[in-house]
């Protein structure tokens, strides 16, 4: 089946502007997780939606971050005012979450969304 | 709180050789999930290998296996006979069996040379 797909590949703001990522899961998938990479860095957690409890956002940098679900399945990672110390390629990833026995699923990652902010 | 710490910014290794990548980890949990990650150039992040903390046994996928030694919190990935392919930033990340959060060190950038 289809794995997850992020838009845009590629995206190029100016200072100030606001900018949508968008993430669409593997359909099922009820765990979705957004993370952000710098060059040269490794994978910071942004932030983590389950089902229909209440996201985990305290990877969140700053109150120009934030990040919708819709219906369980879509997602929108939305930074307003952007900063140039936002460019950064942004990655999304979903799983099954917590599965039978306790065991929880690896994640599988879209090919990222690289924004510049100049 | 959770750290991963992989040491080795870039490594390189000749086409049908073998290389092992570090990584450790510090945590107070006793039950937690290891996985190693590969990122090539296309950027997709994708599943190499997974260890549970509660197996002894060393997991194994085809050319990559683990050395995952529990108490000196280690879970090394060591890659046989290496493939032009397997050039690509691979991350080592960690998670508690009761939480959510997945925890990736720095990355090791790693070079196959024909």
């Amino acid at each position: 089946g289809a794995g997850v797909s992020q838009s845009p590949s590629n995206k190029v703001t100016e200072k100030g502007k606001d900018v949508e990522l968008r993430c669409d899961p593997i359909s099922g998938h009820t765990a979705l997780y957004w993370y952000r990479q710098s060059l040269g860095q490794g994978l910071e957690f942004l932030i983590y939606f389950q089902g229909n409890s209440a996201p985990d956002k305290s990877g969140l940098p700053s109150d120009r971050f934030s990040a919708e679900r819709t219906g369980g399945s879509v997602s929108t990672l939305t930074i307003q005012r952007t900063q140039q110390e936002d460019s950064a390629v942004y990655l999304c990833a979903s799983s099954l979450g917590l599965g039978t026995g306790g065991r929880h699923s690896p994640l599988h990652f879209g090919n990222g969304t690289r924004l510049t902010v100049t | 709180a959770q750290t991963v710490t992989q040491s080795q910014p870039e490594m390189s290794v000749q086409e049908a050789e073998t290389v092992t990548l570090s990584c450790t980890y510090d945590t107070s949990e006793n039950n937690y999930y290891l996985f190693w990650y590969k990122q090539p150039p296309s950027r997709q992040m994708i599943l190499v290998i997974r260890q549970e903390a509660y197996k002894q046994q060393n997991a194994t996928e085809n050319r990559f296996s683990v050395n995952f030694q529990k108490a000196a919190k280690s879970f090394s990935l060591k890659i046989s006979d290496s493939q032009l392919g397997d050039t690509a930033m691979y991350f080592c990340a960690f998670m508690k069996n009761t939480g959510n959060q997945f925890y990736f060190g720095t990355g090791t950038s790693l070079t196959v040379i024909p």
